[in-house]
């Protein structure tokens, strides 16, 4: 079956834009979680999302924002891009929570 | 606080064995997760842990104690594609959702002929 999807795979922008990834989770999966990894500060939880709602969110500014689709497709949003910003976003999708995540294999964001 | 501590970096030999510890400091606990992921690559799963004792799972095994908040991944008959960075998570109880996960910085296992 498909893995999770993640796009675009590469992005390049400048400081100020905005930018929208998107994650597309494995079929029957309702769950989707949001995770911002750097070589400092690790895998940080960004927010998940479960039946459209947000049920959680991490200490990020409200500069990053995401959104969950009725087919469970999610999106997340970052405005007014800062240079420490640049990460590695993953996305991961879950059926039940006890079985563990499955990651896709994320969108690489720099900011210049 | 939420803290959870693993060594930066270890290596080892091929054929050989190796244990990753993990302790861990959260507000409650509701299971601690293991993740590989490979330079580049996304992080797969490899265990989960919510009750005190081993998992064993070919020639990867992990072990909980809750108690001292303590945790170790065991990679037996080690392979150099076992080259990759080892990823402890821990799920608090109070998280206000259910799959919040408070990763470790990572240890990075290097497997050397």
């Amino acid at each position: 079956k498909a893995g999770v999807t993640q796009t675009p795979r590469y992005l390049i922008k400048t400081r100020g834009q905005q930018v929208t990834l998107s994650c597309s989770p494995i079929s029957g999966h309702r769950s989707v979680s949001w995770y911002q990894q750097t070589p400092g500060q690790g895998l940080q939880f960004l927010f998940e999302y479960f039946s459209e709602t947000q049920r959680n969110k991490g200490n990020f500014p409200g500069r990053f924002s995401g959104r969950q689709f009725s087919n469970s497709r999610s999106e997340m949003n970052v405005s007014t891009l800062e240079l420490g910003d640049s990460a590695l976003y993953l996305c991961a999708s879950s059926l039940a929570g006890t079985d563990g995540y499955t990651f896709g294999s994320g969108t690489r964001l720099t900011v210049v | 606080g939420q803290n959870i501590d693993q060594p930066t970096e270890m290596t080892a030999t091929e054929g050989a064995i190796v244990q990753i510890n993990c302790t861990y400091q959260t507000s409650g606990f509701n299971g601690l997760f293991w993740y590989q992921q490979h330079a580049g690559e996304a992080p797969t799963f490899l265990s989960y842990n919510v009750l005190d004792g081993l998992e064993e799972k070919g020639r990867f095994s992990s072990f909980l104690s809750r108690s001292k908040g303590y945790s170790y991944l065991l990679l037996k008959e080690l392979q150099m594609k076992d080259s990759a960075s080892y990823l402890c998570a821990v799920r608090p109880m109070f998280s206000g959702g259910y799959n919040k996960l408070i990763f470790g910085a990572g240890t990075r296992l290097a497997v050397h002929p």
